[in-house]
């Protein structure tokens, strides 16, 4: 099992750019988690999917922020028109419903 | 919403000495994990341990549901524990994980 993959594991864009950040959660979770980590918020939940449906999206920013999760194999978190305060690492997760989540490496961000 | 508190912030150990984290949550959590996370590392999850006590290896947690509060316990520290460790309780529908600030722990030769 080669866990939760997140790709690309860093991404520089500049100001106003879109970025797309893609996580494949492993085999069989019905769960999908992403988070946003940086120094000074800690580590702040984003938006949730079962069963590929979105459920919370509670954590997201309502401007610029969407997610999408097309299969049960990948989910993509876009940012559109990319500002400085977006620079984190983003995690995504996956799990069986309610149990022990499993995060990827992460996806470095910086908007320069 | 859940609020999750962690002590102490960071601690210093020479190698082979015992450590305990404590992690205290406001609310009552039928789920409850310890992540482990080297500087500029992803996080691993640890342990998974809603009450009772759950031994890995050199680390050992207690969780006590009805105070609110769990315990890690890292015997005979080696200096590649080194790094933050982090507990997280579910809540919401969603199961959505609030995390502490978390431990930085420094373990020196």
């Amino acid at each position: 099992n080669a866990g939760v993959i997140q790709t690309p594991r860093h991404k520089v864009t500049g100001k106003g750019q879109e970025a797309t950040l893609w996580c494949e959660p492993i085999s069989g979770h019905s769960a999908v988690f992403w988070y946003r980590q940086t120094i000074v918020q800690g580590l702040e939940f984003l938006t949730y999917f079962r069963n590929q449906a979105p459920i919370d999206d509670s954590g997201m920013p309502k401007e610029r922020f969407s997610a999408q999760m097309p299969n049960q194999s990948h989910s993509t978190l876009k940012i559109q028109s990319t500002q400085p305060q977006d620079s984190a690492v983003y995690l995504c997760a996956s799990s069986f419903t309610g149990a022990e989540q499993f995060f990827g490496p992460g996806t470095r961000l910086t908007v320069l | 919403g859940q609020q999750v508190q962690q002590s102490p912030a960071s601690l210093v150990l020479q190698e082979g000495e015992n450590a305990e984290l404590q992690c205290n949550f406001s609310s009552t959590a039928t789920q409850l994990q310890w992540f482990y996370q080297s500087p500029g590392g992803s996080l691993v999850s640890l342990l998974s341990n809603p009450s009772g006590t759950k031994h890995t290896g050199r680390l050992t947690s207690t969780t006590v549901t009805k105070e609110r509060r769990s315990s890690l316990h890292i015997s005979s520290s080696q200096t590649t524990d080194s790094g933050t460790y982090l507990c997280a309780i579910p809540g919401g529908l969603s199961g959505k994980l609030t995390f502490g600030e978390g431990t930085q722990v420094t373990v020196i030769s």
